[in-house]
This record gives structure tokens, sequence and C-alpha cells, in this order.
């Protein structure tokens, strides 16, 4: 299996600032026959099921404010919130679509400094 | 907008068999070019696949549990399952339906699996 890591495991950022969260594969999720990186991320808050926020790697889902960027190749990938809002506390999944079984990170809990 | 709902008994007593069951609304389980997954979630901790089913029929299963698994599609009801023989506490989760090209688009609410006598 692919294993995914993520880090920090949690992180406390003020309002109005930047948070990165990184995630590394164990091997390559990126095919170069058509140059795509097979990595998604999710939020899941408290008490409700996880929901993409991107996908390629880099491409945001439909309604996802684009405060939220997805970056990376291979096997480091990176979710940058640009500007923290309160509504975005919540624990952040990266996962590998590559070769199933599509494993998960270890999630990465973001909180309000 | 594809929806997913599962179902199941709630509590399971020890070396019992799990049946879970998600139902799809918005679409045919067949009509799309999707992974029907199933994922869970232990009290507190992250996120596990479980496994999957194409929308050709193939199934992959996480090689944890790949013993113990079965994955299936129930077209006449546009259903997938999920059954889990043999449980111990430590299959004790919320367990969700996931839908998807490869990512999961489309997630049920969860249900909470307990495993106790």
């Amino acid at each position: 299996d692919i294993v995914m890591t993520q880090s920090p495991d949690s992180l406390a950022v003020s309002l109005g600032e930047r948070a990165t969260i990184n995630c590394k594969s164990s091997q390559s999720v990126s095919y170069s026959s058509n140059n795509k990186n097979y990595l998604a991320w999710y939020q899941q808050k408290a008490g409700q099921p996880p929901k993409l926020l991107i996908y390629w790697a880099s491409t945001r889902e439909s309604g996802v404010p684009d405060r939220f960027s997805g970056s990376g190749s291979g096997t480091d990938f990176t979710l940058t919130i640009s500007s923290l809002q309160a509504e975005d506390v919540a624990v952040y999944y990266c996962q590998q679509y590559y070769t199933p079984p599509y494993t998960f990170g270890q999630g990465t809990k973001l909180e309000i400094k | 907008q594809l929806q997913l709902q599962e179902s199941g008994p709630g509590l399971v007593k020890p070396s019992e068999t799990l049946s879970l069951t998600c139902t799809v609304s918005g679409d045919s389980i067949t009509s799309s070019s999707y992974f029907w997954a199933w994922i869970r979630q232990p009290p507190g901790k992250g996120l596990e696949c479980i496994g999957s089913i194409y929308s050709s029929g193939s199934t992959y299963y996480n090689p944890s549990l790949k013993s113990r698994i079965t994955i299936s599609v129930d077209t006449s009801k546009n259903q997938f399952s999920l059954k889990l023989t043999s449980v111990t506490a430590a299959d004790t989760a919320v367990y969700y339906c996931a839908s998807g090209p490869g990512w999961y688009a489309y997630w049920g609410q969860g249900t909470l699996l307990t495993v106790s006598s």
C-alpha cells in the first residue's frame, strides 16, 4: 500500500494568516504519461463526513473558496489556506488515488491561534 | 447530484457478520464510471479505506481486511453493500459510503457501528 504521511499533526494559525499542510507519499503518485498527480485533499468538520476540496493535486472542487489551493508533484504535496477564516477549523486529509487501496494521510487538525 | 445514504444495524456482537447498505439516488449506480467505496473512521481517529467496487464490477479490498470483506452491487435497488465477517471491538467505527472517479466527491452522512456483546 502507498503510505501517506501528513505534517504537522496539528496546527494553530491566527485568523487572516496563511496555513500550510504537507503530505508525503511513500511512492510517486504521478503518471508521467498524462502528467497528472493522483492526489486529493478533504476537509472534515466535527460530526460531518469529509468534504472534497481539491483533486488532481491542484484542481479546486466546484464551490470551494479560492483561498484553498493545492500544489506539488511526485511524492510531495501541499495544501495552503491563504487567509484563515473561522469556518476553516477542521481536520484536513490528503488521499492518493494512484493505486488501490486509495489511502489517506493521518489527518492534520487545524485550529485558530 | 448524487446522494448516498448508509443503513445498518448500529450494534453488532463480536464474531458476528456486519452488513451495511448504501442507497444511491440522483443517478444510476451503473451509469457512472465511478468507484463505489466504503471508508471507516474509528472514534477520534482518521479515515481508512475498506474497499471499493468499480462500475465495471471490479473490486478492490484493503489487504488488511481482505479476508473478511465482500462488497457488492444491487443494480435493481441502486445500492451497494458491505459485508464484514468476524467483527471485533476494533471494527467499531463510523462507516461511510462514498463515490467518485478516484477522488470521492460524494459521501453519505455515515453510520456508527458499535461492536459489543
